[in-house]
């Protein structure tokens, strides 16, 4: 049980364009998920937050107009990276938490995106 | 300001040996502590989870202590195997937080045969 998917796994793209990225809870329902971005040898930095129904709250540094979060159902969270630049090239992480309390919830992770822009 | 420090960055060791990855954190005001590990170009599997109660937990090859008055935790892997090669990564639930982990930077493990 709680599995998360992340769709694509790998996708290269040109400058300019837009790539969306989906996140799904596969067999649980999800009221938040969250997003992560990972640098070579670098910790995991936290992009956003987004509970179902309510807009994401992102950390400080992220442009939310660059980085589009849905949360449009209990079991699915897109995260779409508009006009894409070299410097978004990276390894996309989404998790997903089941409730709404810090001290039980654990995370469970998708696999993984990895996006290169060229 | 949290940080949570990972010492080595990189270890590497002849299978069969016991070994321990260290993580340290600098407000001792958490909720839990996890261990992860990630195999190159994957997701993360979440190993071992610390409640900030507790002083440890085992499965199987692994044992995870924390001392939270002192900001640190092990990861002690028994028996060392090729397949335990990957990076591994804690984090920390900050106290307050709204689901927040920060996380260290990771230890690439490499098991040699």
């Amino acid at each position: 049980g709680a599995v998360v998917s992340q769709h694509p796994s790998r996708v290269i793209c040109k400058s300019g364009t837009s790539v969306k990225i989906e996140c799904r809870s596969l067999d649980f329902q999800a009221t938040t998920m969250f997003w992560y971005r990972q640098f070579p040898k670098k910790s995991l930095m936290l992009m956003a937050t987004s509970n179902e129904g309510s807009k994401a709250t992102y950390e400080q540094g992220v442009e939310k107009d660059k980085f589009l979060i849905n949360h449009a159902s209990l079991t699915l969270s897109t995260l779409t990276v508009t006009s894409a630049h070299p410097e978004d090239s990276s390894f996309y992480i989404c998790s997903a938490g089941t409730g709404r309390g810090p001290s039980t919830d654990t995370q469970y992770f998708g696999p993984g995106t990895r996006l290169t822009v060229l | 300001k949290q940080e949570v420090t990972q010492i080595p960055a990189a270890l590497s060791v002849p299978e069969g040996e016991n070994l321990v990855l260290n993580c340290s954190f600098t407000d001792s005001a958490i909720y839990n502590l996890q261990w992860f590990r990630q195999d190159p170009g994957k997701g993360l599997t979440s190993l071992l989870l610390i409640q900030s109660s507790q002083r440890e937990q085992t499965s199987g090859r692994l044992n995870a202590s924390l001392d939270k008055s002192s900001g640190r935790s092990t990861l002690y892997i028994a028996a060392s195997q090729p397949g335990d090669s990957a990076t591994y990564l804690c984090a920390v639930r900050p106290e307050g937080s709204n689901y927040q982990l920060i996380w260290g930077a990771g230890t690439k493990l490499i098991i040699k045969p």
